[in-house]
């Protein structure tokens, strides 16, 4: 049983298309995130939500829009995709952050851009 | 704003040699936790410091958390070749925010 799980885990896809990237968690989390890995590995956040309603949105160019169904689904909507998206998306959750923060990710998201 | 700052950004290593990757926050830290990431993976969590001076050990692995609880350490002792990856560190100030630090890239030369 996987705790966090996202589809799809590659895509490539043209400039200027619109692609979407679905996850979910079974873990019960009350919280959930969005991070972009660049080739450098650096882990930068996106999005976080809190039970449905959004607490972080990082300076990320508004083509991104994170939905959140539910507190078990964190779904991210890319339009007009550029050659810089290309990186690896990670979904991730965790419980209340003020109760410790151990974070679940999922196994990423490669999405290249061409 | 917060920073996390980690270093060094890469590490060769020959197997069996030790191994330390540093982590220094711009502000005080409620806690700090270590992840490892193999190449081609996704980040794990590895171990959670909350505790001024903190030290835990995981087999080979052992993590510090300094007394002003802004820096922290992760030393592996004899590396193996299954010791590769990324090691991340993440700050946490007891917001909604986790800041990562950028990485330790180690390779273990068999």
């Amino acid at each position: 049983d996987t705790a966090v799980s996202q589809t799809p885990k590659y895509l490539v896809t043209q400039m200027g298309n619109d692609k979407s990237i679905k996850c979910e968690q079974n873990l019960g989390h009350d919280t959930m995130y969005w991070y972009k890995q660049d080739s450098k590995k650096f882990l930068k956040i996106m999005f976080s939500y809190n039970n449905k309603e959004l607490i972080i949105n990082e300076t990320v160019p508004n083509r991104f829009s994170p939905k959140s169904p539910d507190k078990a689904h964190l779904n991210l909507h890319i339009n007009s995709l550029e050659l810089g998206d290309s990186a690896v998306y990670f979904c991730a959750s965790s419980r209340q952050p003020q109760k410790g923060n151990t974070i679940y990710f999922g196994e990423g998201s490669w999405l290249t851009v061409v | 704003g917060q920073q996390v700052m980690q270093i060094p950004q890469y590490q060769h290593v020959q197997e069996g040699e030790d191994f330390t990757t540093y982590c220094n926050s711009s502000t005080t830290l409620s806690n700090i936790q270590w992840y490892k990431q193999r190449p081609g993976g996704h980040p794990v969590f590895l171990i959670q410091l909350v505790k001024s001076g903190e030290v835990k050990k995981q087999k080979r692995l052992t993590f510090q958390f300094g007394e002003a609880k802004k820096n922290s350490s992760l030393h592996i002792t004899a590396t193996q070749t299954t010791d590769v990856g990324t090691y991340f560190c993440a700050g946490d100030t007891g917001g909604f925010k986790t800041i990562f630090g950028a990485g330790t890239r180690l390779f273990v030369k068999a």
